[in-house]
């Protein structure tokens, strides 16, 4: 089966960094997406990776290992705005997206 | 960037009533538009996929004949829950994916989400 791996739930404090890990099982890859949802709306884009290696977009940065089935989204200098929830999606075989369950993220002062 | 409206979004109905959520392409033509309903606190579930001009792929579990998708054009797909119970009571958002990728290939724009409850 498709199984997308990610931490329910995360605690990190204003100011620091904080990396999400994702790993993933699926049939086919074509790429890995990760979204923010805070609560009560749509997720909204933040990044895509298909090759190995790092995608930095200012104080978000995206890393993906195919071969271990695995990324992480890095958050720096985090900001009390950042605490929403993080999904990380993978496009299958068929280009479906498959979901993880998110990981909200908590940012204390 | 690409944008996605919907509507209502929010929505109190009563039990057995049905209720039509139109997710409409402001900005592009969307040949493929995605249904998801989300509960409280777990990750989205895909509901169908749904192509201009046919019919829409159902998830299993997904009964076809309560969640009606209609995707009569290119800009407009809607969802009607039908004979609603309140067990349907959820977040429903739906997504399009613009034809040739737009910034970033197969990326789904999202809608604002639907708050449907049942009572």
């Amino acid at each position: 089966g498709q199984n997308i791996d990610q931490p329910t739930e995360m605690t990190a404090t204003e100011g620091a960094i904080v990396q999400i890990n994702c790993t993933y099982q699926t049939s086919g890859f074509n790429g890995l997406f990760w979204y923010q949802q805070h609560a009560g709306e749509a997720p909204t884009f933040l990044s895509y990776n298909v090759l190995d290696g790092l995608e930095e977009k200012g104080r978000f940065s995206s890393f993906l290992s195919r071969s271990k089935g695995y990324s992480y989204l890095l958050l720096k200098e985090l900001q009390m705005k950042d605490s929403a929830s993080y999904l990380c999606a993978v496009l299958d075989s068929n280009y479906q997206l498959i979901w993880g369950a998110g990981t909200k993220l908590i940012i204390k002062p | 960037g690409a944008v996605v409206s919907q509507h209502p979004s929010r929505v109190i109905c009563k039990s057995g009533t049905s209720v039509k959520i139109e997710c409409r392409s402001l900005d592009f033509q969307a040949t493929t538009m995605f249904w998801y309903r989300q509960f409280p606190k777990q990750s989205l579930m895909l509901m169908a996929t749904s192509n201009e001009g046919s019919k829409a792929t159902y998830e299993q579990g997904v009964e076809k004949d309560k969640f009606l998708i209609n995707h009569a054009s290119l800009t407009l797909s809607t969802l009607t829950v039908t004979s609603a119970h309140p067990e349907d009571s959820s977040f429903y958002i739906c997504s399009a994916r613009e034809p040739g990728g737009g910034s970033e290939p197969y990326e789904q724009y999202f809608g604002p989400g639907t708050r449907l409850t049942v009572t």
